[in-house]
């Protein structure tokens, strides 16, 4: 079935600096991506949406550039978090559409603390 | 705007019992529902998807119920195993909005399936 691959798993970085997370698809082109936070014991938030070869689409309240996302081909999606803070710390998920845009399937996270 | 909600934080069922976990959308715009299980660090994972135009889809364990009218689905588990515990998510999308949608996640049910 359809794998995304995101990486790091966890990162601890220092407050100022910044983050890259990857998240590619191994067997399937993902036309669209989808990267999610989640807060403890919270749900997840749609952070952006992001169309292969295009700007990504931002929901309301998330700074695009504090958060830079790009999605140069259609195996790879990147989230940067530029001049992380503690309030950064999160877990952030990606997500591809598949078959059609019934499906999606989703990398397995990344950790983020900012100390 | 919590425009999906599941109003139960945790449940608890006895192995071999049925688990039901609830969710409630305001939003009569979504045609497409999802249930997720989701273990801590990892990403969710599919479990069972019904469209609007259905009442009911059944796959082995997991059965989803959807009440139109009540803006309400439900998962069924049965039997309830203690793999089973984990939290579970639904989600939410509107179909046929030209490319793929993103999903709105509920808040979240913990189940825990006890020996």
């Amino acid at each position: 079935g359809a794998v995304v691959s995101q990486h790091p798993s966890r990162v601890i970085c220092k407050s100022g600096t910044s983050v890259k997370i990857e998240c590619r698809s191994l067997d399937f082109q993902a036309t669209t991506m989808f990267w999610y936070r989640q807060f403890p014991k919270q749900s997840l938030m749609l952070m952006a949406t992001s169309n292969e070869g295009s700007k990504a689409t931002y929901e309301q309240g998330v700074e695009k550039d504090k958060f830079l996302i790009n999605h140069a081909s259609l195996t790879l999606s990147t989230l940067t978090v530029t001049s992380a803070h503690p309030e950064d710390s999160s877990f952030y998920i990606c997500s591809a559409a598949t078959t059609g845009g019934y499906g999606y399937t989703f990398g397995s996270g990344t950790r983020l603390t900012v100390v | 705007d919590q425009q999906v909600k599941q109003n139960s934080p945790s449940l608890s069922v006895q192995e071999g019992r049925i688990s039901i976990l609830n969710c409630d959308y305001t939003n009569s715009m979504f045609d497409y529902f999802l249930w997720y299980k989701k273990y801590p660090a990892e990403g969710p994972t599919f479990l069972i998807s019904i469209s609007s135009i259905k009442d009911k889809n059944e796959d082995g364990r997991f059965t989803v119920f959807l009440n139109k009218s009540a803006k309400h689905l439900s998962l069924h588990i049965v039997p309830s195993q203690p793999g089973d515990s984990a939290v579970y998510f639904c989600a939410a999308k509107r179909l046929n909005t030209g490319t793929a949608s993103k999903l709105t996640f509920g808040t979240g049910t913990r189940l825990q399936v006890t020996l």
